[in-house]
């Protein structure tokens, strides 16, 4: 089955400075790799996703690259706020094949240092 | 409802009592998933079920724990005898598209358990 590697578990910067988490993935034929930001005692919640036929996506702070060839995958956020302290999962899948549940990561701890 | 809604929020069980946490998922969703996220960890997958069939149930980790979704709406997720390492928040999320789909998940604020 998949195994979804996630690194670092805890991720500490300034605000306003910009924070990479990075994901590693063992299927080959996984092709959808989603973000989840998760607040404290609060339900996951999607913030981007990227699908294996394009290799970066961006929407406003937060970006997604993916690497197909090396099977990782990066989120990135610029200009990090207050706000973006959370616990974020990176997950992925393959469409078909009755594989039909997402493998997440274990979760980096974002903090927003003021 | 707007969102999945989940039943009972926290539930604390003695070891060996039996517990029933229900999902509500969003009104017309195909998809319903269960997954187990133990403290400072991932949600980890347990069963699947499209409409009231139970497609995929490889992430259940024992007979204890068992799923079913009778209409095709509402989910119960059941544990028998329950155990201590049976602790943890269960989440239940749902989706629009069949299998296959790849697209958002929406989850519910999860049934957090603890067995003492």
């Amino acid at each position: 089955g998949e195994n979804v590697e996630q690194h670092p578990s805890t991720l500490s910067v300034q605000e306003g400075d910009s924070a990479v988490i990075k994901c590693t993935y063992s299927d080959s034929a996984s092709n959808y790799f989603p973000w989840y930001k998760q607040e404290l005692g609060k339900r996951p919640q999607l913030i981007i996703d990227i699908r294996s036929n394009v290799g970066e996506k961006k929407d406003q702070r937060i970006a997604v690259t993916l690497n197909k060839t090396a099977k990782h995958f990066s989120l990135h956020i610029t200009e990090t706020q207050p706000e973006d302290s959370a616990v974020y999962f990176c997950a992925a899948k393959r469409s078909g094949g009755g594989a039909d549940g997402l493998t997440f990561g274990k979760g980096t701890h974002l903090i927003i240092q003021p | 409802g707007a969102g999945v809604s989940q039943s009972p929020r926290y539930k604390v069980a003695k070891r060996g009592q039996d517990v029933a946490l229900r999902c509500d998922p969003i009104s017309g969703h195909v998809s319903l998933f269960w997954y187990q996220q133990a403290l400072g960890q991932g949600p980890e997958f347990l069963t699947y079920f499209q409409n009231e069939a139970q497609l995929d149930k490889s992430g259940l980790p024992s007979d204890r724990f068992f799923a079913e979704r009778p209409e095709g709406s509402v989910s119960t997720l059941k544990i028998q005898r329950t155990q201590q390492e049976d602790s943890a928040v269960y989440l239940c999320a749902s989706s629009p598209g069949a299998s296959g789909y790849t697209g958002e998940l929406f989850f519910g604020e999860g049934s957090r358990l603890t067995v003492l």
